[in-house]
């Protein structure tokens, strides 16, 4: 079946550093896949997206591109900041279907 | 505000009792879902409905029953509580336009159920 494997946490950084974690996927076809974020006590949101081969999906400064080749959707900042301290999960939605399917999940914690 | 919102945020309750969470969205959208976050933050869809109609069921037990009265409302009935239905619950909507596949999914702050 569909399946998506991040990278195990909790990952820490310092503040300004550069993020990457890691996302790989497992699915028929050619699926949507997609970055959610959620912040201490809150629900999930939308962070990017990208629906198709080498789209490259952005928004806060946060950025991943789809890698069909290797089956990954690597999330990358060049300079975190505390508030991006948060618990992000890889997702993956094909076509025709509304289920999402979700990674375990990486805890980021940024120290000032 | 325009949101999905649900209620209780906080549930605890004895085992074998019976609850219900409540789903509300004011998007407009016609498809709402459940998930269910475990312990170790693991996120798993439930139950899809689509105007009312029930399009996801996931391998969930039967002692779990999705109700939606309206478009915009869809609640969680659970059955003879156990320990393991202890998590996080979240309710999410979207608009399907088009192709399946292709809306985006918003979620509500979730409802952390405790069972003792």
């Amino acid at each position: 079946g569909d399946s998506v494997t991040q990278m195990e946490g909790p990952v820490t950084l310092s503040e300004e550093a550069f993020l990457t974690i890691n996302c790989t996927y497992t699915a028929t076809g050619y699926p949507s896949l997609f970055w959610y974020v959620q912040y201490p006590g809150e629900g999930l949101q939308l962070l990017l997206k990208a629906t198709k081969a080498d789209d490259k999906g952005s928004n806060k400064g946060f950025e991943a591109t789809y890698r069909k080749e290797t089956t990954s959707f690597h999330l990358e900042k060049g300079s975190v900041q505390v508030s991006d301290s948060a618990v992000y999960f890889c997702a993956l939605k094909k076509s025709m279907s509304e289920k999402l399917t979700f990674g375990t999940g990486t805890r980021l914690t940024i120290i000032p | 505000d325009t949101a999905v919102s649900q209620t209780p945020k906080y549930l605890v309750t004895q085992m074998g009792n019976d609850k219900s969470i409540k789903c509300e969205q004011n998007l407009g959208h016609d498809t709402m879902y459940w998930y269910k976050q475990d312990s170790k933050k693991f996120l798993k869809i439930m139950f899809s409905y689509n105007n009312k109609e029930l399009i996801i069921n996931e391998t969930v037990p039967n002692r779990f029953s999705p109700k939606s009265p309206d478009k915009a409302h869809l609640n969680l009935h659970i059955n003879s509580l156990e320990l393991g239905d202890s998590a996080v619950y979240f309710c999410a909507s979207s608009q399907v336009v088009g192709l399946a596949g292709n809306s985006e999914q918003f979620f509500g702050p979730g409802t952390r159920l405790t069972v003792l």
